[in-house]
């Protein structure tokens, strides 16, 4: 038990639908992270949230929608979604060291998504 | 470009030592660390080099060469429950961690 929940933890999706993931943490971070972790590959940063606000958005196609309505809560709406996106979709949370991150993140059990 | 390589697989025998090497090309340097991660899991933080030199943490260490680019980690009186992928990344100047694909570790009997 990390702190941090995901759900669903397993979702099969057509191309044509829209679905969402949620994560919620537990651990009064103020930062948050969508990480995508396909097998033998490095995990790629997504999206960031220091204090609610986006602040990083590593060229993620537009098909992948970040929400985050407070510290505690990040969503991940998904839709016309390529095959090519099936992979373990990580949350993370960290606190902050005023602005920094002090780089030890706490994850979630992933969501694992796959597009048909 | 940034890049951190770390071997794919590597095993050992359970009571032994194994060093997993991770050598890394980055844009900056804010600290080395290492997660681990069992199968179905979530990555967990094991630890953190800022300085050159080992970090010892029970069974577990980690070292750091700045100059070379180059950290390992080691494990010893190794467990069946070590059996796990093991994560290196490190932190470039912008404070995001650059991550390596992991190396899977198996532990036999």
């Amino acid at each position: 038990e990390t702190g941090v929940t995901q759900t669903p933890r397993h979702l099969v999706m057509g191309m044509t639908n829209k679905k969402s993931l949620k994560c919620e943490q537990h651990l009064g971070h103020n930062a948050m992270y969508w990480y995508k972790q396909s097998a033998k590959k490095p995990l790629e940063l997504m999206f960031v949230y220091n204090f609610k606000e986006q602040t990083e958005n590593n060229s993620v196609p537009s098909r992948f929608s970040p929400e985050c309505p407070n510290s505690s809560h990040l969503f991940l709406h998904l839709h016309t979604l390529q095959p090519e996106d099936s992979a373990l979709y990580l949350c993370a949370s960290s606190q902050l060291d005023g602005f920094a991150n002090t780089g030890e993140l706490f994850f979630g059990e992933g969501s694992r998504l796959t597009v048909l | 470009g940034q890049n951190i390589d770390q071997p794919t697989e590597m095993t050992a025998t359970e009571g032994a030592i194994v060093q997993i090497n991770c050598t890394y090309q980055t844009s900056g340097f804010n600290g080395l660390f290492w997660y681990q991660q069992h199968a179905g899991e979530a990555p967990t933080f094991l630890s953190y080099n800022v300085l050159d030199g080992l970090e010892e943490k029970g069974r577990f260490s980690s070292f750091l060469s700045r100059s070379k680019g180059y950290s390992y980690l080691l494990l010893k009186e190794l467990q069946m429950k070590d059996s796990a992928s093991y994560l290196c990344a490190n932190m470039d100047s912008n404070y995001q961690l650059i991550w390596g694909a992991g190396t899977k570790l198996i532990i036999k009997p």
